[in-house]
């Protein structure tokens, strides 16, 4: 069974551009919910997916929007970067709503 | 979702217990006690849940007093990989608790 993927592992943008994050979720799972976490603190909600519907939106600015495909993958896109969106963005899988998440490596977005 | 209160901090000897409290006095009674770490570096890993019977899996045992105001999370013989920080959770479960809302946590410091 793979477990929750993420890609790229890194990335570094500039203030301004737009980015698109991917992740994979675990088999069988279809909820995902992403979280941004930076440094020294811990991962706040973005937003969660159901069913390719959003299900659920935290504390972030509408230029953060999400996707989840029909195979409950899904991404995250984040337009006019700013210096302090340089986070870990983590993805995670569960196998229904309210169930347990399961959480991917992350991905770490750099904005200079 | 209620508010949880953790020591930012503590050590422990390898091979001992850990014992990592969490207060959570504002609990309602449809919310369950959830318990993530997470290794530098790495996504959340899920430990354990409970509502207010006390749980035990592979990993570690959850106690939670009988007012559900604070648990405590054991980890019985604490090995240098335990090293990590711990989030102690507050969560409406079902379809409902479709967020983590994750504090600062406690940062593990697993001693030889």
């Amino acid at each position: 069974e793979t477990g929750v993927t993420q890609s790229p592992t890194h990335l570094i943008k500039t203030r301004g551009q737009q980015v698109t994050l991917r992740c994979s979720s675990q088999s069988g799972h279809n909820t995902v919910s992403w979280y941004q976490q930076a440094l020294g603190q811990g991962p706040q909600f973005i937003f969660q997916y159901y069913r390719e519907e959003e299900n659920g939106r935290g504390n972030f600015p509408p230029r953060f929007s999400g996707l989840q495909f029909p195979n409950y993958s899904s991404e995250l896109n984040v337009n006019a970067l700013e210096l302090d969106d340089s986070a870990l963005y983590l993805c995670a899988s569960s196998f229904a709503l309210g169930d347990e998440q399961f959480f991917g490596p992350g991905t770490r977005l750099t904005v200079l | 979702d209620a508010k949880t209160t953790q020591p930012t901090s503590m050590d422990c000897a390898e091979g001992r217990a850990a014992n990592l409290p969490c207060n959570h006095s504002t609990i309602s009674g449809n919310e369950y006690v959830y318990w993530y770490r997470q290794i530098h570096s790495q996504g959340p890993q899920y430990i354990i849940h409970g509502l207010k019977n006390n749980e035990t899996n592979e990993m570690a045992s959850l106690i939670i007093t009988e007012d559900r105001k604070s648990s405590t999370l054991i980890l019985p013989h604490a090995t240098l990989r335990d090293t990590a920080v711990y989030y102690c959770i507050v969560r409406v479960a079902g379809a409902a608790g479709n967020k983590l809302t994750f504090g600062g946590g406690t940062r593990v410091l697993v001693k030889p």
